[in-house]
Parts: structure tokens; sequence; C-alpha cells
């Protein structure tokens, strides 16, 4: 079965802690994305990748960045965590091709800033 | 830009009776449509997606869309509610033409009661 995973379910982290959230997929896809989730606001893309150690950012990127050093990991990176930032953060993957892809999600990671 | 609206909220129906549930679009040019669902605590699912052919599109779990293009809708429906249906629906939208990333509504909320 493909899968999207990420790497913690709930974390708490403290007011300008340097926090790291980690996604692998196993699908060989070349996209990966991060969406943040809120009550009311739907889903927000962050950033998005569409290829090794390229980048491109989303609708609210501020505080946030991204790595993409291998093709299966994508890592979102909050410089410095503030209290507005507790979400739930989900990671997407796709295919690029020919045929339209719909995107496969990892179960999301539920984070709190204390 | 591209946009989807679902304009619900929240919709209540009972087990064993037809629902829908309601999602409109904008983008510059062809749409590509999604639907999404998610259960508590968890990563959004693929239900379906319209790309182009027959306005009537059949997913899973018996649920099936149907695009108009004139109205800019894509409703979600299914004949008969489970109870087990119960869960967060997200209509997405991305343009067809070129690359662009899936734009998600703020989701709606299905209830169905025994």
């Amino acid at each position: 079965d493909v899968k999207v995973t990420q790497s913690s379910r709930y974390l708490v982290k403290r007011t300008g802690e340097k926090v790291f959230l980690e996604c692998v997929q196993d699908m060989d896809h070349e996209n990966m994305f991060w969406y943040r989730q809120d009550p009311g606001l739907g889903l927000r893309l962050i950033y998005f990748s569409y290829d090794v150690k390229m980048k491109e950012k989303g609708d609210i990127p501020e505080g946030y960045s991204v790595s993409r050093e291998k093709k299966e990991r994508f890592s979102l990176i909050l410089e410095s965590a503030s209290t507005n930032q507790t979400s739930m953060y989900l990671c997407a993957s796709s295919r690029t091709g020919k045929e339209v892809y719909g995107y496969t999600f990892g179960s999301g990671t539920r984070l709190t800033v204390v | 830009a591209q946009s989807v609206a679902q304009p619900e909220d929240q919709v209540n129906v009972a087990e064993g009776n037809p629902l829908t549930v309601k999602c409109t679009y904008s983008v510059s040019g062809n749409p590509y449509l999604f639907w999404y669902v998610q259960y508590p605590n968890r990563g959004l699912q693929f239900l379906l997606k319209y790309i182009t052919g027959d306005n009537l599109v059949k997913g899973s779990y018996g649920f099936e869309a149907e695009f108009n293009k004139s109205q800019t809708s894509f409703h979600l429906k299914k004949p008969s509610a489970l109870v087990s249906d119960s869960a967060l629906y997200f209509c997405a939208v991305r343009d067809a033409a070129g690359y662009s990333t899936l734009t998600f509504g703020k989701g709606t909320m299905l209830l169905v009661s025994p």
C-alpha cells in the first residue's frame, strides 16, 4: 500500500523553538506539498516542491521554510515557533505525468505551540 | 486565481436518505475537480475526480459527483447515506492549463444520524 508518512502525530513545542516536521513518501512521486489545516479555513498551502532541491512558496509561507534533499523526503521547518502556528499540518505527494493525478496525504501532525 | 466555495459548514441527513454536499469553483480555464474525505485525526482520502468527459463521475464508497460547467459546480452525492459516511468533506480545484497546485474549499462536515 502506497504511503505518505509523517514522523509525528502530535507535537508540543515552546514559543521560539525551531521545529522540524518530517514527511516521507514511498511512491517515487515528483511533487510534494505542505498544507496547514485550521477550522473554518480549510487547507492552505505553505510550500511545495516539484523536484529535489526545488521549492516554491504557497499561499502562506511566512514563518516557514522547507528542505528537499532527497526525492522521498520533504521537511517543513518553523524557524521560530509561535502560538499562531498551532495547527494540523498535512503533507501530500503527487506524480507528474500525462494523466491527472490527485494528491496522497499523510495522516497529519497536530502541532501545539505553548 | 482559482478558488473553491463550499457554502455549507455542516450537512445533516438521516441514514438511508440521499445526500448532497455542495461545491462551486472558479478557475480561469477548464477545471480539474476533486473530492476528498477526512475522518477524525486522519489525513485526507481521495474520493473521486473530474478531468473531462462524462459529467457524472463515480468514486469510492458509492459516492458520485456531477460536474455542471454553466453553474461552475461539482456537487457530491450519494443515493443512500450511511452513519459511517459522517466525516469532513473537501472539494478541490486546479486549472487544467499548465501546472498549478490544488486549491481546497473550507470543508463541509457531514453528519448522518441513525
